[in-house]
Parts: structure tokens; C-alpha cells; sequence
């Protein structure tokens, strides 16, 4: 059973701080990992698609590093706004299947 | 960019009855749609595959004479909430794979479904 583990579930930070979070996947059989955003009742919002090993991608204050021969990836948000507070998700690919990890709900105060 | 459109975004209904959702591709065409459903306080859980033209594949659990899964075309897939009760009040998404899963997936807005 392929198992998408995320940590922490959940994190609260002061507004300016910088956070970040992991995302814990098989390390054989990869083939993309995926991150995204996501706000309760709206529709996931993308960030990343991580493809090769060491990787690092980035989007404004989000990067996200990979590491498929360990099997995890980090994302990070540099100088937390409230607008960051969401949950974001990583999904690991793998022979045609995108299994969902739980999830990391950021909460940032103003 | 592709676009999936699900509607409806909110429907109430009452317990035995059924509830439509559908989810259209707009621009492209997709022979695979996921259907997704959100528990309270957890991530999106994969219910279903539909596949246009045969029948749907669906998880380890999730009852397939209660959530019917149709794709009939290549832009429409629908899924059919059966016999409705309090506890299928969830929210259901929809997604479109990208051509190769090294794309994002493509989702719909979702349907929140309150069953009274």
C-alpha cells in the first residue's frame, strides 16, 4: 500500500515568519510529486510538480525541494501573510496513480 | 489553460433521494476523470476513476451501487449519489490527469452536498 505521509497537520505562525513542512513518500517507483494549495470547499490550486531528484522550484515566497532517493520533499514559505493560511497538499505519482497525502493546514496571524 | 467545471457548486436534498453532480471538461478532452470526496477535517480521498466508454473503477470501500459513476462522453463524466443519506454530506471534487501525470491535475470547483 503506497502511503503519502505530510508533517506537521497543522502549524500556526506569526505573520512574517518563515515556516515549512514535509511531505514523505515511497521511494521507488516515482515518477512526480506534486504540490498544491488548498482552500476547504474551492478547488486545489497548483504550486509544484517535482520531477527529478534535487530538484528545487520556486513561486513567489513558496520553493520546494525533492529528494526521491529518500523519499521526501520540503515545501517553504518565506515571510508568512495571512493570505498563506491554507492547506496544502502533496500527491505522489506512480504508475498512472496520484495518492493524496493529508494535508498541512498553515494558519497565519496577523 | 484546461478547464473542468462541476456543477453544482451547493445543493441541499433530502434523505432517500438522489443527487446528480456532473464534470465537464471545457476546452479538452478527457477519457479519465478522478472523483474525489473531502471528510470532515481530512484530506481529498480518491472514490472513483471514470473511463469514457467503460465502467468505472472504483476504491477499496466506496459502495458502487450507491455512488454511480457514469462517463459518457469524452468532456462529461457525472457522479450519482444514490438513496441519500445524512452521511454522504460531503464535498466531492473532480479532477482531469493531465496528459502525463508530471502536469497538474485539473479540478473542478466542488459540490458541497448537505443531505437533511
Amino acid at each position: 500500500i503506497l502511503n503519502v505521509e505530510q508533517s506537521p497537520q497543522s502549524l500556526h505562525v506569526q505573520e512574517g515568519d518563515s515556516t515549512n513542512f514535509t511531505c514523505s513518500f515511497p521511494s521507488s517507483n516515482f515518477y512526480a510529486l506534486h504540490w498544491y494549495r488548498w482552500e476547504t470547499a474551492k478547488s486545489p490550486e497548483a504550486l509544484f510538480v517535482m520531477t527529478l531528484n534535487g530538484d528545487e522550484k520556486k513561486k513567489g515566497r513558496i520553493s520546494a525541494t525533492l529528494n526521491t532517493k529518500e523519499g521526501y520533499s520540503y515545501l517553504y514559505i518565506k515571510g508568512s501573510q495571512p493570505e498563506d493560511s491554507a492547506t496544502y497538499l502533496c500527491a505522489f505519482s506512480s504508475q498512472g496513480n496520484l495518492i493524496f497525502g493529508k494535508g498541512t493546514k498553515l494558519s497565519v496571524k496577523p | 489553460g484546461a478547464v473542468v467545471s462541476q456543477h453544482p457548486s451547493w445543493v441541499i436534498c433530502k434523505s432517500g433521494t438522489s443527487v446528480k453532480i456532473e464534470c465537464r471538461s471545457l476546452d479538452f478532452q478527457a477519457t479519465t476523470m478522478f472523483w474525489y470526496r473531502q471528510f470532515p477535517k481530512q484530506s481529498l480521498m480518491l472514490m472513483a476513476t471514470s473511463n469514457e466508454g467503460s465502467k468505472a473503477t472504483y476504491e477499496q470501500g466506496v459502495e458502487k451501487d450507491k455512488f454511480l459513476i457514469n462517463h459518457a462522453s469524452l468532456t462529461l463524466s457525472t457522479l450519482t449519489v444514490t438513496s441519500a443519506h445524512p452521511e454522504d454530506s460531503s464535498f466531492y471534487i473532480c479532477s482531469a490527469p493531465p496528459r502525463y501525470l508530471r502536469s497538474p491535475l485539473h479540478f473542478g470547483n466542488g459540490t458541497r452536498l448537505t443531505v437533511t
